[in-house]
């Protein structure tokens, strides 16, 4: 997972509570980036960062979802409040590499919301 | 406009067979190229990556694709599949991180693999 932790593994939770998902890279970089993973959708980019600003957050869905990332090793995926289709993996990447084009992909966090 | 398609969405194959998952991508640029994997249940994993290099590349586990710029292909190919290799396979395209989407993702093919 070249690094980068992410938090919890799995959630689950009731709709209308707040969720929040966490990054961790071990080592410092440019580039991260949220995705969503679903069977329906495939992988969805949700937004990305370049030295924790938010660059393109075209494709998160909605108010609900917000994301910051307060320093280069820490960043968090809010959702408030949950909903049921909200349920999929949440995925973290960040760019890695001299070439910097090379995205690693932390383990996901599993999120099911009833 | 940029694009990626892959063109089974499953294949299945026999271990010890041969595997080709089908890649094509839409692009006005030189585009860089990537696969992934992804077992169930984890992470995406690169296996192989052609940033204008030499047009075969070479992957992790056996894995190879070769570039074709006239056929705007990226097939994955492995001469004898192994039972580990049932996963789920992207295809990626990287343009710009100026634009929009750094990245296009296929919408994957799932790697079945028969004893």
């Amino acid at each position: 997972d070249a690094g980068v932790i992410q938090s919890p593994r799995h959630e689950v939770t009731e709709m209308g509570q707040e969720v929040t998902l966490r990054c961790k890279p071990i080592s410092g970089h440019d580039y991260l980036f949220w995705y969503r993973q679903t069977m329906m959708r495939g992988l969805e980019l949700l937004i990305y960062f370049n030295n924790n600003v938010p660059i393109d957050d075209s494709g998160m869905p909605e108010d609900r979802f917000s994301a910051k990332m307060p320093n280069a090793s820490f960043s968090t995926l809010k959702i408030q409040p949950s909903e049921p289709r909200d349920s999929a993996v949440y995925f973290c990447a960040i760019l890695f590499g001299v070439d910097q084009e090379t995205q690693y992909f932390g383990p996901g966090t599993r999120l099911l919301v009833l | 406009a940029q694009s990626v398609t892959q063109l089974d969405s499953h294949v299945s194959v026999s271990e010890g067979t041969p595997v080709l998952l089908r890649c094509n991508y839409s692009s006005s640029y030189s585009p860089s190229l990537f696969w992934y994997v992804q077992h169930p249940n984890k992470g995406l994993q690169l296996l192989l990556k052609y940033t204008s290099a030499a047009t075969l590349v070479k992957g992790i586990n056996g894995f190879e694709a070769e570039f074709k710029k006239s056929e705007t292909s990226f097939h994955l190919t492995k001469p004898s599949a192994h039972m580990s290799d049932a996963a789920e396979y992207f295809c990626v395209v990287s343009f710009t991180l100026s634009g929009n989407t750094p990245l296009v993702f296929g919408k994957g093919t799932r790697l079945s693999v028969i004893a």
